[in-house]
């Protein structure tokens, strides 16, 4: 299957910091990615969805001006969590797809708060 | 409103033993139905997806049925190992790209 990263796996920062994960599709190239959130234990959440060169499309609920989503490039979308808070610790997961295939999805992101 | 509604929550399953995941789904635009397998700390893996135009899809040791007139599918795991014990997520997309709704998950557990 295809092959999808992210960076870092584990994060740790301060309250008030802004705090940038990578996605990238490392052997195809992804008309549309997705951010995700999991919480533990629980199911996953949808974010936002980008497609290249376009702004991102959030769900309801989801606060655009603090997760920022970037999708410069059809191997490369980028989340900036924003003045982060204990509250936005979490399990972020990007997955990758084009029209038509399955997504694939990277290994996550572990985000802490202090 | 949870489109996607899976059970059981947990399973224990004896290692060789059949592991039964339900789905049903609610929004009849739903096309493409994959399942995914997660490991603690790991992101989901694509095990395998079916469309509603076939009932049945094998790959290996793993089994999507699909019954579109109920609106449910499930996964049927064969010969159950303790490599399996992992949690499993049924999805429903509009199309095959598009986002998923995911169910609730099923931790499945075999037991040696």
């Amino acid at each position: 299957g295809a092959v999808v990263s992210q960076h870092p796996s584990r994060v740790i920062c301060k309250s008030g910091t802004s705090v940038k994960i990578e996605c990238r599709s490392l052997d195809f190239q992804a008309t549309t990615m997705f951010w995700y959130r999991q919480f533990p234990k629980q199911s996953l959440m949808l974010m936002a969805t980008s497609n290249e060169g376009s702004k991102a499309t959030y769900e309801q609920g989801v606060e655009k001006d603090k997760f920022l989503i970037n999708h410069a490039s059809l191997t490369l979308s980028t989340l900036t969590v924003t003045s982060a808070h204990p509250e936005d610790s979490s399990f972020y997961i990007c997955s990758a797809g084009q029209r038509g295939e399955s997504q694939y999805f990277g290994p996550g992101t572990r985000l802490t708060v202090t | 409103q949870q489109q996607v509604k899976q059970s059981p929550q947990s399973l224990i399953v004896q290692k060789g033993g059949i592991s039964i995941i339900n789905c049903a789904y609610e929004n009849t635009a739903f096309d493409y139905f994959p399942w995914y397998q997660q490991f603690p700390g790991k992101g989901p893996a694509l095990l395998i997806a079916i469309r509603p135009d076939v009932s049945e899809k094998k790959e290996g040791r793993f089994t999507i049925s699909f019954n579109k007139s109920a609106k449910q599918f499930s996964l049927h795991i064969m010969d159950s190992q303790p490599g399996d014990s992992a949690t499993y997520f049924c999805a429903a997309s509009k199309a095959a790209g598009n986002k998923l709704t995911f169910g609730g998950g099923t931790r499945v557990l075999v037991k040696p």
